[in-house]
């Protein structure tokens, strides 16, 4: 079936290091992709999104690439803070008649950062 | 400006009893929708909101039900309690006119004992 999938469950860097998060996804047919992060005892927290139609997107300390011949999506966080740490999920979007979509949530990326 | 609140935080509850979750909106928005994170996994999609209407449903049995009320606030009723209900439900809103962006509230913390 279809599905969005991390590669890597648990992510560990040093404070002031690069970050990359990687998201396998199944269903070439998707209209947007999505990173949260979620921290401990709170509810996901939007980071960035990016349209299929787009490879690359930057934020603030964030960017988001997007490979659709391999379906693949990556979140790059530059120098990673100890805010940072966090369980971070990739979904996507899919849906009918312009309305909001549902959300289709992977299993996550812990991500932790060492002082 | 209030972001997506959600009421109670935590509740325990016994098996075989029905539980009630409410969820109001971030202001200005008027679609509501609802998942299950189980501990560990990402959050799985139970159903939407808009219009005081299911528009979109997950793969979630009967026993779920909502309601959405004319001020775009929310309910999610889930009868006949299981362990496997043991959960944090988080209720996300959005604006009908935005495809992605969806803003959550902190969660229900729900324990079936």
């Amino acid at each position: 079936g279809e599905s969005v999938g991390l590669h890597l469950p648990t992510l560990s860097v040093q404070e002031g290091d690069n970050s990359i998060i990687n998201c396998a996804y199944s269903n070439s047919a998707s209209d947007y992709f999505i990173w949260y992060k979620q921290e401990s005892g709170k509810g996901p927290q939007f980071i960035i999104d990016i349209r299929s139609n787009m490879d690359k997107r930057q934020g603030q300390r964030v960017t988001v690439l997007l490979n659709k011949t391999v379906k693949h999506l990556s979140l790059q966080i530059a120098a990673t803070q100890p805010g940072d740490s966090a369980v971070y999920f990739c979904a996507e979007t899919r849906g009918y008649g312009g309305a909001t979509n549902k959300l289709i949530f992977g299993t996550g990326t812990l991500l932790a950062v060492q002082p | 400006d209030a972001g997506v609140t959600q009421s109670p935080t935590h509740l325990i509850k016994t098996r075989g009893q029905q539980v009630t979750l409410r969820c109001s909106p971030k202001s200005g928005h008027d679609t509501v929708s609802w998942y299950q994170q189980a501990l560990g996994q990402g959050p799985q999609f139970i159903f939407q909101y808009y219009e005081e209407e299911e528009r979109q449903r997950g793969n979630f049995p009967d026993r779920f039900s909502g309601h959405q009320f004319p001020n775009y606030s929310s309910e999610l009723n889930v009868n006949a309690l299981l362990l496997g209900d043991s959960a944090l439900y988080l209720c996300a809103s959005s604006f009908v006119e935005a495809n992605t962006e969806a803003f959550f509230g902190q969660g229900t913390r729900l324990t079936v004992v």
